[in-house]
């Protein structure tokens, strides 16, 4: 199943609302999951089963879509969300990634 | 809290072979799944390969990159997961991630620091 995120890079300021988008090759139910990542560091789960807030994630982070549509949102943009986020999918082996989304200061 | 910490780690010559170790602390091991992902230099997340726990038989997915190359196995007595490497390429260069799943379908909740193993000449 192969996952495309859009856009690859985003320009934004502190408070924007960004939102990525995840679409999978064939449908997924809600098995989809998003990581941010940061320069040098192990990504973080953010979001599970397309729409649960991992224990601990800020509530400005949301994620939406069922099928092969998903988004994740930021609500208003802080300074530790630049980083780059990938969407995961766990329907079926091979297990895969987005080609990743990195969120840039404007 | 939990930690996973990889090792083994290196510098490999391309057709050599390569055994990354991980130990795993603060939740009950044997009842998880357990996965290696890795990144290229620069690029995104691939992921390499599963083993399931006790109760689904060990049993073990591979990404079609490393199967027949690599095989993961565990120590549920030792806390640890191993990953052997043969037949490297200098496409398996990366930082090799372990990392915590839960069962099937479920995401990958907790990640190692990494290990870089890098295959050149």
């Amino acid at each position: 199943i192969q996952m495309t995120q859009s856009p690859s890079t985003l320009s934004a300021s502190v408070g924007d609302r960004v939102t990525i988008t995840c679409r999978a090759s064939q449908s997924i139910s809600s098995w989809l999951a998003w990581y941010q990542q940061k320069p040098g560091k192990a990504p973080k789960l953010l979001i599970y089963k397309a729409s649960s807030l991992e224990s601990g994630v800020p509530s400005r982070f949301s994620g939406s879509g069922s099928g092969t549509e998903f988004t994740l949102t930021i609500s208003s943009l802080q300074p530790d969300d630049f980083a780059t986020y990938y969407c995961q999918q766990s329907n079926d082996y091979p297990l895969t990634f987005g080609g990743g989304t990195k969120v840039e200061i404007k | 809290e939990v930690q996973l910490v990889e090792s083994g780690g290196g510098l490999v010559q391309p057709g050599g072979s390569l055994r990354l170790s991980c130990a795993a602390s603060g939740f009950t091991f044997s009842d998880h799944y357990m996965d290696w992902v890795r990144q290229a230099p620069g690029k995104g997340l691939e992921w390499v390969g599963r083993t399931r726990n006790k109760a689904n038989s060990y049993t073990t997915e591979y990404a079609a990159s490393v199967k027949g190359r690599f095989a993961i196995s565990r120590d549920d007595s030792k806390n640890s997961l191993y990953l052997q490497m043969n037949s490297l390429k200098t496409e398996d260069t990366a930082v090799y991630y372990c990392v915590r799943g839960g069962g099937s379908w479920e995401p990958f909740y907790c990640w190692g620091q990494g290990t870089l193993v890098t295959v050149s000449s």
